[in-house]
């Protein structure tokens, strides 16, 4: 099947730092990658979606200039969270979208999910 | 807008009892995907299954089975004989057909933690 990695697993950085976080599909081509946001005991909320060569399209009320997405390959995407603070502390998700598709006119696509990161701001 | 609905925020049961969680959506879409994912505390999620809104049969995955009930807008899961290793928090999930616009955004539950003791 698919692989999708997250680099780091896990990384502690001091408030104000910037942490970029790495998604990458390994064995598949992915012109769409998801990056969603898991606080504790809550469900995933989808950030962002980022597309290979544009611009990311981010969900109402994630601010674009806090977290910063680059597509710049097929394989990769990274999420930089800027000036870090600790309400950034989160588990953070990736997910891409391979090029399986089933069901004819009304396609669907497989997403893979990297295997999260989690971030902790002192 | 999409939406799903799990209420059942924690469940406990004892191995061997059968046990299944809700998932009640919304959606406008004619065409949609419907998802369970089990994320142990580890954090990654499983993929357990997809099923598209034109199936409605229902589903026998070894002790896993799912009911696809598209007239209440429904998509439960049952663990039969559950045991200590299926204690995670499941998630049931949404996604629009790719050609509507959507790119295939998931749209997650709040999830059920699900504890199966001894």
């Amino acid at each position: 099947g698919a692989v999708v990695s997250q680099h780091p697993s896990r990384v502690i950085c001091k408030s104000g730092t910037s942490v970029k976080i790495e998604c990458r599909s390994l064995d598949f081509q992915a012109t769409t990658m998801f990056w969603y946001r898991q606080f504790p005991k809550q469900s995933l909320m989808l950030m962002a979606t980022s597309n290979e060569g544009s611009k990311a399209t981010y969900e109402q009320g994630v601010e674009k200039d806090k977290f910063l997405i680059n597509h710049a390959s097929l394989t990769l995407s990274t999420l930089t969270v800027t000036s870090a603070h600790p309400e950034d502390s989160s588990f953070y998700i990736c997910s891409a979208r391979g090029p399986y598709s089933s069901g004819g006119l009304s396609s669907y696509n497989e997403q893979f999910f990297g295997p999260g990161t989690r971030l902790t701001v002192l | 807008a999409q939406k799903v609905t799990q209420a059942q925020t924690e469940i406990s049961v004892v191995e061997k009892e059968d046990v299944t969680l809700d998932c009640v959506y919304e959606t406008r879409d004619t065409t949609y995907y419907l998802f369970w994912y089990k994320q142990p505390p580890s954090g990654e999620l499983v993929f357990l299954i997809r099923r598209n809104s034109f199936d409605e049969q229902n589903e026998i995955s070894g002790r896993y089975s799912w009911n696809f009930q598209k007239s209440t807008s429904s998509f439960n899961f049952t663990i039969t004989a559950s045991q200590v290793v299926d204690s995670a928090v499941y998630f049931c999930a949404l996604s629009e057909a790719a050609l509507t616009g959507g790119g295939n955004k998931l749209t997650f539950g709040t999830g059920t933690q699900l504890k199966v003791e001894l």
